[in-house]
């Protein structure tokens, strides 16, 4: 059984600090990790994908991936009220083709 | 970038009658695609995969009866909900893949049945 674990949240952080969201999964053989934004009554929106240990960067947003620990996280820095939303995050195998599996997502919430 | 559209984003039915679904990616192929439902402040459930020019595989407990899928092309794919009750209101997401980007979901379909 394929598992992708979150913490629900709601993780609540003061405007202009770094949200950090974490995840962890339990197949070793996982090759492609995403995070996900998703407002209220909104499908999901891709936010950054990793594919090897380390860190990536695209703009406020860091992910972290480490394949030997099996977690994967995403900071948000300068969090803005705009950024409050639930980010899921989601582990396949390569190729498109493989089923993404999902975690329950992690509800953010930044207040001015 | 690899963009999905869904369509209708919002559909109104009466009880028994079918309401159809479409899923296109529109700047790349897709033989796979995936289909999600999502009640209110729930997860995402995989309903089922969709394959272009074979048959669906259903997740376990969908009913595939119910939930007919065809994906007759390598950019569309629909999902036709049959007899729609009310308790078959939710919000319905299409995703697909295209390489060397993540899974890229459709604006998603906010179906009531009344």
């Amino acid at each position: 059984q394929k598992e992708v674990e979150q913490n629900s949240g709601p993780l609540s952080v003061p405007e202009g600090a770094i949200a950090s969201l974490n995840c962890t999964y339990s197949d070793r053989g996982s090759q492609s990790f995403f995070w996900y934004r998703q407002y209220s009554g909104k499908s999901p929106e891709l936010i950054m994908s990793i594919y090897s240990n380390g860190d990536k960067e695209d703009g406020r947003f860091t992910a972290q991936l480490n394949k030997a620990s099996q977690y994967v996280s995403l900071l948000i820095r300068d969090s803005q009220p705009s950024d409050s939303a639930t980010y899921l995050c989601a582990v396949a195998l390569s190729g498109g083709s493989y089923i993404p599996t999902f975690g329950r997502g992690t509800s953010l919430i930044v207040h001015p | 970038g690899a963009v999905v559209s869904q369509h209708p984003s919002r559909v109104i039915c009466k009880s028994g009658t079918s309401v159809k679904i479409e899923c296109r990616s529109l700047d790349f192929q897709a033989t796979t695609m995936f289909w999600y439902r999502q009640f209110p402040k729930k997860s995402l459930m995989l309903m089922a995969t969709s394959n272009e020019g074979s048959k669906a595989t259903y997740e376990q407990g969908v009913e595939k009866d119910k939930f007919l899928i065809n994906h007759a092309s390598l950019t569309l794919s629909t999902l036709t909900v049959t007899s729609a009750h009310p308790e078959d209101s939710s919000f319905y997401i299409c995703s697909a893949r295209q390489s060397n980007y993540g899974y890229t979901f459709g604006s998603g379909t906010r179906l009531t049945v009344v």
